[in-house]
């Protein structure tokens, strides 16, 4: 059964105090991790996808890479709108279509 | 280019009654995803239709089905609701499945 876990929880920055959130992941051979952003009542809005070790992804702040067992956002510089729940999902290869098994998220909170 | 638009917005139900949700993906996906997101259990998958036909399921009872039209229009149906299908309801769609649009979802509350 897939797997995806992601850490910490929750994490309180300080606006420019940059830091990694982690999502590792078990799945039957990874298609494709994906990195979205949801905010309080909405839907996820995606920012990434990877499909291979080694990948990097960059998109203003964020920053996200890849390695066989796990994937880490990278967070440069945050600033307070860059608040919101973090979630990491994964597509295996065994499952033709969509199917998405995501981690619990990382609720990140940035302060002035 | 429009989202992917989700109806009603929000719902109260009571327990014992059924429901029906509403997705309307991207012009030109044919792939549509529902998901159930809750605080306890995270975002959990349910089923994906593909052109008209159930191509993926997830552990849901039998309570919950869904169906696609012609147009990729995309409907998922609760019956006997019970208080633990409080819930936002997610609805994806996308093209070849390497990219997952979501809509602002549907609040679902049995009281």
């Amino acid at each position: 059964e897939d797997q995806v876990t992601q850490s910490p929880e929750a994490l309180r920055l300080q606006e420019g105090e940059s830091s990694s959130l982690n999502c590792s992941y078990t799945v039957s051979g990874l298609r494709g991790l994906f990195w979205y952003r949801q905010d309080p009542g909405k839907g996820p809005e995606f920012l990434f996808t990877l499909y291979s070790a080694g990948e990097e992804k960059e998109k203003e702040r964020l920053k996200a890479t890849l390695t066989k067992k796990e994937s880490f956002l990278h967070i440069t510089a945050p600033k307070p709108e860059d608040s919101a729940t973090y979630l990491c999902a994964a597509a295996d290869s065994e499952t033709s279509g969509s199917r998405l098994t995501f981690g619990e998220g990382t609720q990140l909170t940035v302060n002035p | 280019k429009a989202g992917v638009t989700q109806t009603p917005r929000y719902l109260i139900k009571t327990r014992g009654q059924q429901v029906t949700l509403s997705c309307s993906p991207i012009s030109g996906h044919r792939s549509v995803s529902w998901y159930q997101q809750t605080p306890g259990q995270g975002l959990q998958f349910l089923f994906e239709y593909f052109s008209e036909t159930q191509r993926n399921k997830g552990n849901f009872p039998g309570r919950f089905s869904g169906r696609q039209f012609s147009n990729s229009r995309s409907e998922m149906n609760v019956s006997t609701l019970e208080l633990g299908d409080s819930a936002l309801y997610l609805c994806a769609s996308s093209t070849t499945g390497y990219g997952y649009t979501f809509g602002s979802g549907t609040r679902l509350t049995v009281v």
